[in-house]
This record gives structure tokens, sequence and C-alpha cells, in this order.
């Protein structure tokens, strides 16, 4: 048990559809990330959220749209994906956020399988 | 861009046996991470090491990272089949970790 928890655990969707992936983390961290894991590439971190204010959007397209509401949940808002879009979401959380010269620990959930058709 | 360079990319043994899997960076790390992630499941840290030359254990675990800083590597011995995952490095670069694509273990009784 990771205190970080993902739904749903798999997603199918066409390209017009739009859906929504949630994470929620029960440690009492302040840093929330969105990572991409592709089969043939590494994992890529997408987008850094502290203390709720979005701090890095690593060139993301703008088909993915994520939200914090609070410290504790973020989501990740999908629209006119493409099959490209295939992968393995995940998300995680760490106390602080990472900062230049600290090493913060980030735990991750299990992860969202989406394939677009 | 600094990238991370894993082998081997796949590796299949026998429960009992020993491995070492390797990586290493275009550029000096600045605080490297090794993961382990199971299949179905989210990486989980294994070890942080910082210092040059620096040796950690963990049980069954020994990890070694270069004196210059440029290149890592993880030793199982006796390995079990509860080994088996994807064995992920990474460095810490402001404010973002980046990772390697990983070794794939996979450990038979």
């Amino acid at each position: 048990e990771t205190g970080v928890t993902q739904t749903p655990r798999h997603l199918v969707m066409g390209m017009t559809n739009k859906k929504s992936l949630k994470c929620e983390q029960h440690l009492g961290h302040n840093a929330m990330y969105w990572y991409k894991q592709s089969a043939k590439k590494p994992l890529e971190l997408m987008f850094v959220y502290n203390f709720k204010e979005q701090t890095e959007n690593n060139s993301v397209p703008s088909r993915f749209s994520p939200e914090c509401p609070n410290s504790s949940h973020l989501f990740l808002h999908l629209h006119t994906l493409q099959p490209e879009d295939s992968a393995l979401y995940l998300c995680a959380s760490s106390q602080e956020g990472i900062t230049s010269g600290t090493t913060d620990t980030q735990y991750f959930g299990p992860g969202t399988r989406l394939t677009v058709l | 861009t600094q990238l991370l360079e894993q082998s081997p990319q796949f590796l299949s043994i026998q429960e009992g046996e020993n491995l070492t899997v390797y990586c290493n960076s275009s550029s000096v790390f600045s605080s490297l991470q090794w993961y382990r992630q199971e299949p179905g499941e989210g990486p989980v840290l294994l070890v942080t090491v910082v210092t040059g030359g620096e040796v950690k254990k963990l049980k069954r675990l020994t990890f070694q990272f270069g004196d210059a800083r440029k290149d890592s590597s993880l030793h199982i011995t006796a390995a079990q089949p509860g080994d088996t995952g994807l064995y992920l490095c990474a460095d810490q670069a402001g404010t973002a970790l980046i990772f390697g694509k990983g070794t794939t273990l996979s450990v038979s009784s």
C-alpha cells in the first residue's frame, strides 16, 4: 500500500472522447505529479503541482489538462487524444516537491493503463 | 539534455543466480536513485546515492556509484522470483526526475 491511489486502472477511449484520470494521495504530501510511461520511452514527467499551484509543464500538448483542486487530489482531463498517447499514466506525490539541491522522495500510484483507439 | 542508458534491457535468470545491471549517464548525476517497478504497479524507491564511490546495501541488493558520478550498478545476490520487475535508475535534474528506460528482470523458480 503506497498511499497513492489512481482510478480507473484501465481505460479505453476513442479519439473523440473526453475522459478524466483521478489520483488521490493519503500521505499528507504537498506536491503531486503526473508522469507518462510508454513502452519504448523512459518515464516522462508531465506536470508538477506544489501546494495546488502548477509549477511545471513539461511541454505537454494541450489535449492533456491537469487540475489540482486540493493537495490530496489530482486530475488529468483528456480530450481528442491520439493513438500515440496510449501509455501508462502514473501519479506520484512527495512531501515538499522537488527543488534544486534537495531530494524529495516520490511515492507512485499503480497507474492508469490508457488505450486510445 | 541528460540521457540515462541502462543495460541490459532484458535479463532472464534462474532462482539463485547473481546478476548486475548498469546505469550510465551522459552527464554527472545530481542525485542518483534506483527504483523497482513490479507488474501492474508504480515504481518504488529502493535507494538514493549522492557521493561518488558510495556503496549501499539493501539485503541482497548492492548499489555502487562510480567515482566520477556518471555511472552506477545494481548487483543482486541469489536472485529470487520476488525480485522480478523493472529496475529504473533516475537523476534529479532541477525540478524533474530523469529516468532511464530500465532493465526488465525475470527470475524463474
